[in-house]
């Protein structure tokens, strides 16, 4: 069965530190990777997605993500964090044919120290 | 130019009630979707339609129909509301592989 685990519920980093979030996922092919990002009381946006090629993938906001086959991974990664940054974090996967059912982590709250 | 509209933004209600919730997008997408999400931020897709047809139906109890009367619309009604459905329930539509989220609507079942 497909399934995401982010391992991480809750994270905190002081502003202007580097963030990294993690993501594993099981799956029976490669699967189609995102990470969408909810502020409190907000809807889902999404941040960057993956499908093919390069496995480094950029977003918005300065977010970056790693594909890696092998470690059946896909971490989110930031330089240097805002204040703005404190939100709920999802991954999801979705079939290589299209995103007709996505499987979502169960999240990571990530807050900011100033 | 609101890409996913949902009404309403917050739903308080009892127990037994009946309940609609409305989705509209404007991105001419051929699929929708409803997922729930509940105390525990835990997403969970309920139902998907491509071009007013159901494509998928996960487990969901029979109080909860999706109506689609055109494919820009995908609407979510609840019968007999229950203190359990009390979540937050995301529209999302998609023209291939990237789903697109509406704001929520927030249901409180008292």
């Amino acid at each position: 069965a497909q399934s995401v685990t982010q391992p991480d519920i809750h994270i905190t980093v002081s502003e202007g530190a580097s963030l990294e979030l993690r993501c594993n996922y099981s799956y029976g092919a490669t699967p189609y990777l995102f990470w969408y990002v909810q502020s409190p009381g907000q809807g889902l946006q999404l941040l960057l997605k993956y499908f093919s090629g390069d496995t480094l993938v950029q977003g918005i906001k300065g977010f970056e993500a790693e594909f890696k086959r092998s470690q059946s991974s896909f971490n989110l990664r930031k330089p240097s964090v805002h204040w703005s940054d404190a939100a709920e974090y999802f991954c999801a996967v979705g079939p290589p044919q299209g995103a007709q059912k996505l499987v979502f982590g169960q999240g990571t709250r990530l807050t900011i120290n100033p | 130019d609101t890409a996913v509209s949902q009404t309403p933004k917050y739903l308080v209600t009892q127990m037994g009630n009946d309940k609609s919730i409305k989705c509209e997008q404007n991105l001419g997408h051929d699929t929708m979707y409803w997922y729930k999400q509940d105390s525990k931020k835990f997403l969970k897709i309920m139902f998907s339609y491509n071009n007013k047809e159901l494509i998928i139906n996960e487990t969901v109890p029979n109080r909860f129909s999706p109506k689609s009367p055109d494919k820009a619309h995908l609407n979510l009604h609840i019968n007999s509301l229950e203190l359990g459905d009390s979540a937050v329930y995301f529209c999302a539509s998609t023209s291939r592989e990237t789903q697109y989220f509406g704001p929520g609507t927030r249901l409180l079942v008292l």
